[in-house]
């Protein structure tokens, strides 16, 4: 049971590239989310999917985009890399009601973009 | 927009002394407060959920309360260790849409 995974664990971009970063979990786990971390901002929700099929916007969308390719996968995608995107990007699920369930993170994935 | 806000920002303490901080959030429309301690250059792990107003919850030499009416939580830590030092999160969530919106966290150095 590896949990939550993600790769690549580091990445290094130029201005204007793209690249899409994976999220895969094994728990059978009905949400997924990306989120940011940056210095002094805490985790910022950048999208989220509630269940399989559906994706919604959380707090920083702009310039990602994301899909839930199954129950399983979520991927974020980066169409025109940014320095302001530089980040830590981490990928989390929750089996259902964040009511009662905890997320679990994954390791994380470390961006630069020169 | 929901604002979580948590105090203090850091704390230093050293070994054996007993700390607690704050997270804020919204009042309204409250459904959960999640605690998550995040050691660097690791992954947040959960603490506890939080559902009811007067809640109270313990893991080992750490403990929350919860007051969902004038929203706020605490996070006390008993006789801190060094391995205690960590970013402490919250989150908080306002509805079933299962959005959690964390604060800028806590981060929490003891000194041997």
């Amino acid at each position: 049971n590896a949990g939550v995974t993600q790769t690549p664990k580091f990445q290094v971009l130029k201005t204007g590239q793209s690249m899409t970063l994976q999220c895969a979990q094994d728990m059978n786990h009905n949400s997924m989310y990306w989120y940011r971390q940056d210095p002094g901002m805490g985790l910022r929700l950048i999208y989220y999917s509630a269940s399989e099929g559906t994706t919604d916007k959380g707090e920083v969308p702009n310039g990602y985009n994301v899909s839930r390719l199954n129950k399983r996968e979520f991927s974020l995608r980066l169409e025109s890399a940014a320095p302001s995107q530089t980040s830590v990007y981490f990928c989390a699920s929750i089996s259902g009601q964040a009511s009662f369930y905890e997320q679990y993170f994954g390791p994380g994935t470390r961006l630069t973009v020169t | 927009i929901l604002n979580v806000e948590q105090s203090p920002q850091s704390l230093h303490v050293q070994e054996g002394d007993s700390t607690n901080f704050t997270c804020s959030f919204p009042s309204s429309n409250f459904y959960a407060l999640h605690w998550y301690r995040w050691e660097t250059a690791k992954s947040p792990e959960a603490l506890f959920v939080m559902t009811l107003n007067g809640d109270e919850k313990k893991k080992g030499r750490i403990s929350a309360t919860l007051n969902t009416k004038e929203g706020y939580s605490y996070l006390y830590i008993k006789g801190s260790q060094p391995e205690d030092s960590a970013t402490y999160l919250c989150a908080f969530t306002g509805g079933a849409t299962n959005k959690l919106i964390f604060g800028t966290g806590t981060l929490l150095a003891v000194q041997p």
